[in-house]
């Protein structure tokens, strides 16, 4: 079955980095394009952008260009998202997902990343 | 980007009883392909979303029929029928016709 598996939660100060990965099966990784939502606490959610796992080009919603970076190890079927110059705004549970008809069907679990001093 | 506005905020149902969700977008989510990428979600607490309805009104794998999708153009709903404890949450709709994907901002299905 077509699962999304994310990495633990991360607890980071302002001005660190943090590396969230999603490691795919079930599927062939490089048919379908990953994902990326942010839902901050007791918010909605919000559609950061996409990568293309075959080419591997990233494309950025216009509030996450900058120190939000796509990448991917193909090799592992895993989608990369790393955040650098963290900011207590970024604190929030982080999805990958997966479409089946544009439609984000697969959801990974979740990544919670805590900024505080 | 398009606007995506969920109505209800709030939605205080009786169990067995029925439930309607409005969403209406900025602009007409009719793609240039002519299909309408509407979709719709539910998430439990402490949970990821779950894709419930997509492209309007196509009920995902084992979705149970008591949910239903309708609408065209830039006015949608979703309608579920029989409330079930399981089916309490926030209820989320997601434009994908356009680029940014947007969501609606959400409905809580609380118990009266």
């Amino acid at each position: 079955q077509i699962q999304l598996v994310q990495s633990g939660p991360e607890l980071k100060k302002p001005g660190e980095s943090v590396k969230i990965s999603c490691k795919a099966s079930g599927y062939t990784f490089t048919d379908y394009a990953m994902h990326w939502v942010k839902q901050a606490p007791g918010k909605g959610l919000k559609w950061m952008g996409w990568i293309n796992t075959y080419t591997g080009k990233p494309t950025y919603a216009d509030d996450f260009k900058g120190r939000f970076v796509f990448s991917l190890e193909a090799s592992a079927s895993t989608a990369n998202l790393q955040i650098s110059n963290l900011k207590n705004e970024d604190t929030a549970t982080y999805f990958c997902a997966r479409d089946v008809y544009s439609d984000f069907a697969y959801w990974g679990q979740g990544t919670l990343v805590t900024v505080s001093s | 980007d398009v606007v995506m506005t969920q109505t209800p905020v709030s939605l205080p149902v009786s169990l067995g009883g029925q439930a309607s969700i409005s969403c209406r977008s900025s602009q007409s989510l009719v793609h240039s392909n002519g299909n309408t990428y509407l979709h719709w979600y539910l998430q439990k607490p402490g949970q990821s979303p779950q894709l419930l309805i997509y492209r309007v009104s196509n009920r995902f794998s084992g979705v149970p029929d008591r949910f239903s999708g309708s609408g065209s153009g830039t006015d949608f709903t979703l309608k579920i029928s029989r409330v079930e404890p399981e089916d309490l949450g926030d209820y989320y709709c997601l434009q994908s016709t356009h680029f940014p994907r947007t969501f609606g901002g959400g409905t809580k299905l609380e118990l009266k």
